[in-house]
């Protein structure tokens, strides 16, 4: 079955130390999003993909940065981990416009 | 901008409805739906709604729509326990694949 995991589920790291949380979908699907989770907050957008070479930031995107080299990945980096950055975080699928998304389990993320 | 609101809390009895309501200010959205959180997991689509329609029924969920004052609720008939997790609306708009999410309503449904 097509599915799509993130890892880790939880992380621990230290202030100003560079992150990289994976996410990885085989349901082939152009589109991928990365949102943070937070409480009063909802989910914000931080970036997004709609396709391979495609990126754009979204409305958090600042410390944040994502590659997209093929379709089943988008990779989020914190480039030096910062407190404010300690949050859940959500990646996402869908297939295009008007297309549900499919969310993976979340990555814990804990900057101490 | 965009900005999709939702109440943070609401308590219901086990048995009764719950209405769970959402308020956006983009006019020109397209699909909105609403998703279902439980602890520790990811977000799961619950229903969507096509903004040409002012209802929607889906088994105990029902959807209403209210165009003008850009007004989204959703209706569980006979709530469960079951039912206890945060809903999340959203909107996505024509041209865009990125939804905006609201901050999301956390359910308790009391035995």
């Amino acid at each position: 079955d097509a599915e799509i995991t993130q890892s880790p589920r939880h992380k621990i790291t230290e202030t100003g130390r560079q992150v990289t949380l994976a996410c990885h979908q085989t349901w082939n699907h152009n589109n991928m999003f990365w949102y943070r989770q937070d409480l009063g907050h909802g989910l914000r957008l931080i970036h997004y993909s709609y396709g391979v070479q495609d990126t754009n930031k979204g409305e958090v995107s600042d410390g944040y940065s994502v590659s997209r080299s093929n379709t089943e990945d988008l990779p989020l980096t914190l480039e030096s981990a910062a407190s404010s950055q300690t949050s859940v975080y959500f990646c996402a699928s869908s297939a295009g416009q008007g297309q549900s998304y499919t969310f993976g389990s979340g990555t814990r993320l804990t900057v101490v | 901008g965009e900005d999709v609101e939702q109440s943070l809390f609401l308590s219901v009895r086990e048995g009764d409805s719950s209405v769970i309501n959402c308020t956006y200010t983009d006019s020109s959205s397209t699909y909105l739906y609403w998703y279902k959180q439980e602890p520790g997991a990811g977000l799961q689509l619950l229903t969507y709604i096509f903004s040409n329609m002012d209802m929607k029924q889906d088994q105990r969920l029902t959807v209403l729509l209210n165009k003008k004052d850009k007004h989204l609720s959703l209706r569980i008939a006979d709530t469960q326990t079951g039912d206890s997790a945060i809903y999340f609306c959203a909107e996505s708009t024509s041209g865009t694949y990125k939804y905006i999410f609201g901050t999301g309503t956390r359910l308790k449904v009391l035995a």
